[in-house]
């Protein structure tokens, strides 16, 4: 699986956009970039996977440059409850050789 | 239920003695995971469930781990001669996978404290 880099630690101001960087420089062209936040105390949580194309959901939007050697993760409007910990992880889609396996990811810390 | 169930929530147990942790995954879900999250870590990957492959058990930290899925469903993670160094929330997934990966949901937990 692509080892994927993430910054320890970020802050962000309450109403704006936090943009929660990621590298894969090594992922291979089967594996989809997924996004996973794990708010204190709580079991992580899906959030959105692409592969190439830009992706977006209620949730968030998924910026993936065209040579897919990294990526960010965007909350349009962050509140609050968007403080976590952002989990990026490049897997492959096919369930037979895939696992999810999460790095350190960003704690993202938003502040009023 | 809705969700993927844990149970216990909390286990507090002496050193060497055996636990069992329970997962219940969604209904319908193929792919299961268990994951262990020591105190200020992130997520150690340990034993992954697809159909009826045969788990990959390469996150295992040590053979007094083993992990079973009885009937595609329900999984049991075991500890034994447990350790203070287990001590750690365990976390279950389960995810709607045939052919393909999707997203993973994520139990509660069991916070395990070996004293």
């Amino acid at each position: 699986d692509a080892k994927t880099t993430q910054p320890p630690s970020m802050d962000c101001a309450e109403g704006r956009a936090a943009n929660l960087p990621c590298n894969h420089s090594t992922i291979s062209g089967n594996e989809y970039v997924y996004w996973y936040r794990q708010i204190h105390s709580q079991g992580p949580q899906y959030i959105i996977h692409g592969l190439k194309n830009n992706e977006t959901n209620e949730m968030a939007s998924l910026i993936i440059t065209e040579d897919r050697k990294s990526s960010t993760l965007i909350l349009p409007h962050a509140t609050l409850r968007d403080t976590a910990v952002y989990y990026c992880i490049a897997n492959p889609r096919s369930s037979n050789t895939g696992k999810l396996i999460f790095g350190q990811g960003t704690t993202l810390q938003v502040k009023p | 239920g809705a969700g993927v169930s844990q149970s216990p929530s909390n286990k507090v147990t002496e050193k060497g003695k055996d636990v069992e942790l329970r997962c219940d995954p969604i209904s319908g879900h193929t792919a299961l995971y268990w994951y262990r999250q020591s105190l200020g870590q992130g997520l150690e990957f340990l034993i992954y469930f697809q159909g009826n492959s045969a788990p990959d058990k390469s996150g295992l930290p040590s053979d007094r781990f083993s992990a079973e899925r009885t009937g595609g469903s329900v999984s049991t993670l075991t500890i034994q001669r447990t350790q203070q160094e287990d001590s750690a929330v365990y976390l279950c997934a389960s995810s709607l996978a045939q052919d393909k990966i999707t997203e993973a949901f994520f139990g509660q937990g069991t916070r395990l404290t070996v004293v």
